[in-house]
């Protein structure tokens, strides 16, 4: 139980193009999705925490205008990496609370999506 | 900025040696702590909540000390599969996601 899914896992694209980034949970539902970032030797940071149904907030220092969180539903959240550059190269992992189980702090993690861009 | 700190290593450690990790959060508001262990190119997976009252998995004990902030992991009998980064981890305080220290890369040699 509490599996979360991401897709796609790796993408390579050109800089100056949009990618989405879709963060399932398939097996609960989850109110609350979180996106995280991880550069090489480094440690995940936190981009924004995504609610279902309400705009998202974003940590200090990321553009919403270029990283776009949607939260249609309980289920699942997309990110949009919009005019992607060389320096938005990175691991992209998202993360989902289930509600109804666990601790309130616990977070089930994607399997990440590992995105560079030429 | 609310942290986590801890030592980079690497720590080479010969299978069956006992190896113990430390952090130290700055946030005193965090409310849990956890232990996650990330393979190389995955994504981190939970290892071990971590409790005041110290709590032990098998192998793995970790430690809490609220008063000196300090978060501690204690591996018995390591095994080559023990091999990864271990990232340690608090959360609540004010932040509503987790906040990550940069992980402890463990090497285990046979």
């Amino acid at each position: 139980g509490a599996v979360v899914s991401q897709h796609p896992s790796r993408v390579i694209c050109k800089s100056g193009t949009s990618v989405k980034i879709e963060c399932r949970s398939l097996d609960f539902q989850a109110t609350t999705m979180f996106w995280y970032r991880q550069f090489p030797k480094q440690s995940l940071m936190l981009m924004a925490t995504s609610n279902e149904g309400s705009k998202a907030t974003y940590e200090q220092g990321v553009e919403k205008d270029k990283f776009l969180i949607n939260h249609a539903s309980l289920t699942l959240s997309t990110l949009t990496v919009t005019s992607a550059h060389p320096e938005d190269s990175s691991f992209y992992i998202c993360s989902a609370r289930d509600k109804e189980r666990g601790s309130y702090n616990e977070q089930f993690f994607g399997p990440g999506t590992r995105l560079t861009v030429l | 900025r609310k942290e986590v700190e801890q030592d980079p290593g690497p720590f080479n450690v010969p299978e069956g040696a006992t190896v113990a990790f430390n952090c130290t959060y700055s946030n005193s508001a965090s409310q849990s702590f956890f232990w996650y262990r990330q393979d190389c190119r995955k994504e981190p997976k939970l290892l071990m909540s971590v409790y005041s009252s110290g709590n032990e998995d098998g192998r793995f004990t970790a430690q809490l000390n609220r008063a000196s902030q300090y978060i501690s992991l204690l591996i018995r009998d390591s095994k080559l599969s023990d091999s990864a980064t271990y990232l340690c981890v608090s959360a609540g305080g004010g932040a509503d996601g987790l906040t990550f220290g940069k992980g402890t890369h463990l090497i285990i040699q046979p």
